[in-house]
């Protein structure tokens, strides 16, 4: 069974950072482009990161570009976004996604982050 | 880029059928046969229910199906059931990696 268990949200001041991380299992992590995708409190969804099987080509939305830096880690089957320069409209869950031909199939549960003094 | 266009409700009585549009532009639905829809339940993750303009992975009854024309997508619920009162999105690749999602359409069952 295919599983994305994200962790590493919480409540951070603005101009703060944090971490979230996503552990990837039931799947060959390799095969797959991961993708981080944001969803505001009552909002839709939005699309955040890419990042291709093998860690050498990322993508971000212009939103977060220059703020936030998605990596992997293959050997430990790990996902993760490092989000800088905090602010309200970052504040969103935000889902770990296995994307193929362009579609989102397997998702975590999300990780709320809130962006509050 | 900005998000594609979905009416931000729809709504069907047991067993009718409903149709949701996404509109999107000639550099993302128009040009690519990459069109998602997903459905969202309160408080959970959203459910792939389509992909690729048509396609349906395993396990989504045959009631759910989509099609594309121009540079809009549509998916239509047939013999609508209680369970499918739920948000749903659409979703295009949009080049470069990037996805484009819809601002996603409430539907009701009444």
């Amino acid at each position: 069974e295919v599983q994305l268990v994200e962790s590493g949200g919480g409540l951070v001041q603005p101009g703060g950072s944090l971490r979230l991380s996503c552990e990837a299992s039931g799947f060959i992590f390799t095969n797959d482009r991961m993708h981080w995708i944001r969803q505001a409190p009552g909002k839709g969804l939005v699309w955040v990161s890419h990042i291709d099987k093998y860690g050498s080509d990322t993508t971000y939305a212009d939103s977060v570009k220059g703020r936030f830096t998605i990596s992997r880690d293959n050997a430990k089957n790990m996902v993760y976004l490092q989000m800088n320069s905090l602010s309200a409209e970052d504040t969103a869950v935000y889902y770990c996604t296995r994307v193929s031909v362009a579609a989102a199939n397997s998702w975590g549960q999300g990780t709320l982050v809130i962006v509050s003094s | 880029q900005s998000a594609l266009t979905q009416p931000p409700s729809a709504s069907g009585s047991p067993g009718q059928s409903v149709t949701i549009s996404c509109t999107g532009t000639s550099s993302d639905i128009g040009t690519y046969n990459y069109v998602s829809w997903y459905q969202q339940h309160p408080g959970k993750a959203p459910k792939l229910l389509i992909y690729e303009v048509t396609k349906r992975p395993s396990g989504v009854p045959d009631r759910f199906s989509a099609s594309k024309s121009g540079n809009t997508a549509s998916l239509t619920v047939s013999g609508l059931q209680t369970e499918d009162d739920a948000d749903y999105y659409c979703s295009s690749y949009a080049g470069n990696n990037k996805l484009l999602f819809g601002g996603g359409t409430k539907l009701t069952v009444l």
